[in-house]
């Protein structure tokens, strides 16, 4: 089983749609969490940091379940420049590298 | 204020050649590590530097060095290339944290290696 696990995708959802992606983690003494963005041929930039108590930030949510090693990531209100592939990366305790998923590529069609 | 900066941002070589990627920190950041990324893959830890020391390696082969210099910038060395190391390599900087934690990484613009 793979470290971290993504959607396959790719999602292609109109604009203003609602679209979630999903993570899962085999290594239940991962600390931190995190979704990046990459745009095509592109350095991954750091989205939001994910926690237990979920959080917000505009049209974007994050959500963590620990019991279930389960990461999430919902987008609201798409819009064409949200297009990009989205990676969920964890690190484990304490100074181990981040590992990345494979990403969930979103498309976002006018 | 510079963020990460890597170069050169594209390479051709052929098989069995030798390369040498370079990066430079963000500003304030003391801990480089490096990442391949193939197509259609997200990235895979290659090893990280700190006090121009690897600390830590991911499941590379031998022939995937690097250095960090005192001014905390980096270099990734790969001996004879070969097609599958072909990828984007990407370099990253933090600032390390008490305790061994770790600090959110950014991310260079990376280079494209392509091996023939």
């Amino acid at each position: 089983r793979k470290e971290v696990e993504q959607d396959p995708g790719p999602f292609n959802v109109p604009e203003g749609a609602t679209v979630a992606f999903n993570c899962t983690y085999s290594n239940s003494a991962s600390q931190s969490f995190f979704w990046y963005r990459q745009d095509c041929r592109k350095e991954p930039k750091l989205l939001m940091s994910v926690y237990s108590s979920g959080n917000e930030d505009g049209r974007f949510t994050a959500q963590l379940n620990r019991a279930s090693q389960y990461i999430s990531l919902l987008i609201r209100d798409s819009k064409l420049s949200d297009s990009a592939t989205y990676l969920c990366v964890v690190i484990g305790s304490g100074n181990t590298p981040l590992v990345f998923g494979k990403g969930t590529r979103l498309s976002v069609i006018a | 204020d510079a963020g990460v900066t890597q170069s050169p941002t594209h390479l051709i070589k052929t098989r069995g050649q030798q390369v040498t990627l370079r990066c430079s920190p963000k500003s304030g950041h003391d801990t480089v590590s490096w990442y391949q990324q193939a197509l259609g893959q997200g990235p895979q830890f290659i090893f990280q530097y700190y006090e121009e020391e690897e600390r830590q390696r991911g499941n590379f082969p031998d022939r995937f060095s690097g250095h960090q210099f005192p001014n905390y910038s980096s270099e990734l060395n790969v001996n004879a290339l070969l097609l599958g190391d072909s990828a984007l390599y990407l370099c990253a900087s933090s600032l390390a944290l008490a305790g061994g934690l770790q600090n959110i990484q950014y991310f260079g613009a990376g280079t494209r290696l392509s091996v023939l």
